[in-house]
């Protein structure tokens, strides 16, 4: 079946433009999440949703950051006037949560590589 | 809170084995493991809950040491294929509403002919 899909897959904007990242999961996975990867780095874990709820927002990096999910499908992660420093993939990934959200395998997507002239 | 993977990067020869450690100073609730090749995305491996069992397929294990808050991946008679960054994700002990997949910086693995 269909793995998760991001869009755009590569995205260049100039600083202060606001950005949105968008992330389709696999068809009836309700746990969804949001990382950053920085070049040659390791994943920044940004926020994860169960259903259409964030429990914790506390990854996001600032408050130009947001993230929201409907219908229990979809979600983007939008960023505002964005930064240089903001430049990096971000990945989305997706899972069955049977009980707890973290004991599922993740399912990344490709990834939008973000660069902010 | 971020764990510590070791070593960061290693070579070896098709056909040898390979042990990459990651380490935490939290006590662990789950580890994840991923494999990640150059421009590609994290494919899942394994994971692991608390109670130190060990899984595994093929010539992939890992075990899980709840006392000394470590996880450790096992590659054995490595295959070409093999090759990639390596991420170990950690949860600490859960607390609904503040759970997080907290990742290693990766150990880099390259497998030659």
């Amino acid at each position: 079946g269909a793995g998760v899909s991001q869009s755009p897959s590569n995205k260049v904007t100039e600083k202060g433009k606001d950005v949105e990242l968008r992330c389709d999961p696999i068809s009836g996975h309700t746990a969804l999440y949001w990382y950053r990867q920085s070049l040659g780095q390791g994943l920044e874990f940004l926020i994860y949703f169960q259903g259409n709820s964030a429990p914790d927002k506390s990854g996001l990096p600032s408050d130009r950051f947001s993230a929201e999910r409907t219908g229990g499908s979809v979600s983007t992660l939008t960023i505002q006037r964005t930064q240089q420093e903001d430049s990096a993939v971000y990945l989305c990934a997706s899972s069955l949560a049977i009980g707890h959200s973290f004991d599922q395998p993740q399912h990344f997507g490709d990834g939008t590589r973000l660069s902010i002239l | 809170q971020q764990p510590v993977q070791s070593p960061q990067a290693v070579i070896l020869r098709e056909g040898e084995d390979a042990v990459i450690n990651c380490s935490s100073s939290k006590a662990l609730y789950s580890v994840h493991w991923y494999r990640q090749k150059h421009g590609e995305a994290p494919v899942f491996l394994m994971i692991l809950l608390k109670g130190g069992e060990q899984k595994g397929h093929e010539k992939i294990s890992a075990s899980f040491n709840e006392k000394k808050q470590q996880s450790s991946l096992y590659l054995t008679a490595s295959q070409l294929s093999y090759s990639g960054t390596y991420f170990c994700g950690t949860e600490i002990t859960p607390n609904f509403g503040n759970e997080k997949l907290t990742f290693g910086t990766g150990t880099r693995l390259t497998i030659i002919p």
